[in-house]
């Protein structure tokens, strides 16, 4: 049973446009949200995160969006440079779930 | 540059060898895990460790032993592989797990991960 989704296995973007992640979950006792990127061969590095009492945190280029109602999470990438290329994954802990739960991945790849 | 170490960065062993995994952190978290992950597929669990004490065991099958030496280091002692073991092995800490009944977001614990030592058993 797959909680937290990831619908697009892959992205292609125009650098210096906006790239757009998604992610979906469906256990609503999840609280606590986070992006990870990797690039191959290496492991997940830490982006951004959000806590369920805020609908948007931003830290330079990125912004994460969480919409509790839809049960859903976004990640803005603007603008999106090469460098960005990269699996982003999104994951989630919560009450009864205290792990990190991820999500299957998105290929983002941004076009020069 | 990556605040966890992990070593080796690739490992080619046959089913009858041991070996073991190792990682270190220098940042003073508490919370050590370990994650294994296939091609195009989320990391999954595999044991947490709070405090230098096994805390999580996602049911993982005993040819895998985890030890936690101190609080700075992490190893995976491996034996009686199978081929299907071969993935890639990733390390990660962070300052706390999360406890029960407290919601995560309370202390904003994210998981710092290592590179990965990426695994082949022939």
């Amino acid at each position: 049973d797959q909680q937290v989704k990831q619908n697009s296995p892959s992205l292609s973007v125009q650098e210096g446009r906006i790239s757009i992640l998604n992610c979906d979950y469906t256990n609503s006792m999840f609280d606590y949200f986070l992006w990870y990127k990797k690039y191959p061969a290496e492991g997940p590095t830490f982006l951004i995160s959000i806590s369920s009492i805020k609908d948007k945190n931003e830290d330079g280029r990125f912004t994460v969006f969480l919409n509790k109602s839809a049960k859903h999470l976004s990640l803005h990438i603007v603008p999106s440079q090469p460098g960005d290329s990269a699996v982003y994954f999104c994951a989630a802990a919560g009450f009864g779930n205290e792990k990190l739960t991820f999500g299957t991945g998105t290929r983002l790849t941004i076009i020069p | 540059d990556t605040e966890v170490t992990q070593t080796p960065k690739h490992l080619v062993m046959g089913m009858t060898n041991k070996k073991s995994l190792k990682c270190e952190q220098h940042m003073g978290h508490r919370a050590m895990y370990w994650y294994k992950q296939k091609a195009k597929k989320p990391p999954e669990l595999m044991f947490v460790y709070s405090y230098e004490k096994l805390s999580i065991n996602e049911s993982v099958p005993s040819r895998f032993s985890p030890e936690c030496p101190n609080s700075s280091l992490l190893n995976l002692h491996l034996h009686a592989l199978q081929p299907e073991d071969s993935a890639l092995y990733l390390c990660a800490s962070s300052q706390d797990i999360y406890p029960v009944g407290i919601p995560p977001s309370s202390y904003n614990s994210p998981l710092h991960f290592g590179n990965g030592t990426r695994l082949t058993v022939t």
